[in-house]
């Protein structure tokens, strides 16, 4: 079954504003993470938070996780035009070795 | 600071021929994946392996595919007789955390762009 479906699947904004994306996934998890990929590059990882964290910060980043309506979010606060990448949530289960990407949004960040 | 370094970054080739994509890992590592992304979709897990075996594996990564560690720093993909769908981005990726590779930070590669005529 496909995990981690975010929303939405592109996003234009201004700088100085926020940028919000949303992540849902089907089954239980261990973990979910968010990563970053800028046009043509790797994908970069930005926050981890564990099934028994309900939000976590780090920098401009702020991560929420529901676990009851099986979803994430991922906001930037004060976006800058570097934050112009693709952002996928990625989740982990009990009984698998592999992180299993969602289809990613595109932030667009216009100076 | 220590990366995932993947050769070659852009590889064409014909339809019907073997393909080898290599990667260095993070030295410390323990886990090591690959991902491959068709242009513009997602990114699509293939194969896990640990202790010198594979871990896991999608229904992506059949028979054409196999993956080696050959001397304990490289870690290569072959295709074996590659295809017009074979045409992406593979990520090579390496885990060093986490209970049996679950729930640790990827470290991606830049990625070797594939493109099969």
């Amino acid at each position: 079954s496909q995990q981690g479906e975010e929303d939405p699947q592109a996003l234009s904004i201004q700088e100085g504003e926020n940028a919000t994306m949303n992540c849902s996934y089907k089954t239980s998890i261990n973990n979910l993470q968010w990563y970053r990929q800028n046009s043509g590059r790797g994908l970069v990882h930005l926050i981890l938070i564990r099934s028994n964290e309900r939000e976590k910060h780090s920098g401009r980043l702020r991560v929420t996780l529901d676990t009851s309506k099986k979803s994430s979010s991922l906001l930037i606060t004060a976006s800058r035009a570097a934050d112009t990448a693709s952002y996928f949530c990625a989740t982990d289960h009990y009984s698998s070795y592999k992180l299993i990407f969602g289809s990613g949004t595109r932030l667009l960040v216009r100076p | 600071e220590p990366e995932v370094t993947q050769t070659p970054s852009h590889q064409v080739t014909q339809m019907g021929q073997e393909v080898i994509l290599r990667c260095v890992p993070i030295s410390n590592h323990l886990y090591f994946y690959w991902y491959r992304q068709i242009l513009g979709q997602k990114v699509e897990f293939l194969v896990s392996f640990y202790n010198n075996e594979i871990s896991e594996k999608s229904e992506i990564f059949d028979d054409q595919f196999s993956v080696e560690r050959p001397d304990g720093s490289n870690f290569t993909l072959k295709i074996r007789s590659t295809k017009l769908e074979d045409s992406a981005m593979y990520f090579c990726a390496s885990s060093g955390r986490g209970a049996l590779g679950r729930g640790g930070e990827l470290f991606f590669g830049e990625g070797s762009r594939l493109t099969v005529l």
